[in-house]
């Protein structure tokens, strides 16, 4: 069966460092997401991308944070300037050409110290 | 605005009880889907149901059971026999069709215990 991938599982980062989340979704979706979980907290949407552009966002999603689809596989989540609120599990997340099958990825735990 | 409530933070159960977690939701669209997803302690998300706004036909997988009512806006999951297997952190999800995209609307979700 098919499967959404993310790299690194864990990364640790210091505080005011670039990272860079990587997931790779599955090969014919044509959206992809990234959500945020905090530890203990629900999991929260941060943006949509579709047709290589962001198609949604929320409020969540500042200037800090930007996504990319550099290859026409890999679907990135940077963040600029880490802080330590940003430490959280990240989902990655496609959906198919059939709407509402729901894809999410295993996560990257992103640990800002 | 969307929204989804779980009420139950925390349930605690003995194995092969039954138990049944709450979601009711919030929208103003016609046109949307309902999901519940499974979180175990390991972190990943695992897809258990997705439901849309036109079938309120009650559905059953093994020892899973859920209930769609529009009327109350509720669609409940329900674990018959439970086991401690089924310890986790259970979320509601709501989606709804837009020109946007399909995010999913997340509850706080449940942590279920089921203790031998």
């Amino acid at each position: 069966e098919p499967e959404v991938t993310q790299t690194p599982s864990h990364q640790v980062t210091q505080m005011g460092q670039e990272v860079i989340l990587r997931c790779v979704p599955i090969s014919n979706h044509l959206y992809f997401y990234w959500y945020r979980q905090i530890l203990g907290q629900k999991v929260e949407f941060l943006v949509s991308f579709y047709n290589n552009e962001i198609s949604e966002k929320s409020e969540i999603f500042d200037d800090q944070f930007s996504v990319e689809r550099p290859d026409g596989s890999n679907f990135t989540l940077k963040i600029r300037s880490t802080k330590l609120e940003d430490s959280a599990m990240y989902f990655c997340a496609s959906f198919g050409s059939v709407p509402y099958e729901q894809y999410f990825g295993p996560g990257t735990r992103l640990t800002v110290t | 605005a969307q929204k989804v409530t779980q009420a139950q933070t925390e349930i605690s159960v003995v194995e092969k009880e039954d138990v049944t977690l709450d979601c009711v939701y919030e929208t103003r669209d016609t046109t949307y889907y309902l999901f519940w997803y499974k979180q175990p302690p390991s972190g990943e998300l695992v897809f258990l149901i997705r439901r849309n706004s036109f079938d309120e036909q009650n559905e059953i997988s093994g020892r899973y059971s859920w209930n769609f009512q529009k009327s109350t806006s509720s669609f409940n999951f329900t674990i018959t026999a439970s086991q401690v297997v089924d310890s986790a952190v259970y979320f509601c999800a709501l989606s709804v069709l837009n020109q946007a995209g399909t995010a999913l609307i997340f509850g706080k979700g449940t942590t279920l215990s089921v203790s031998s």
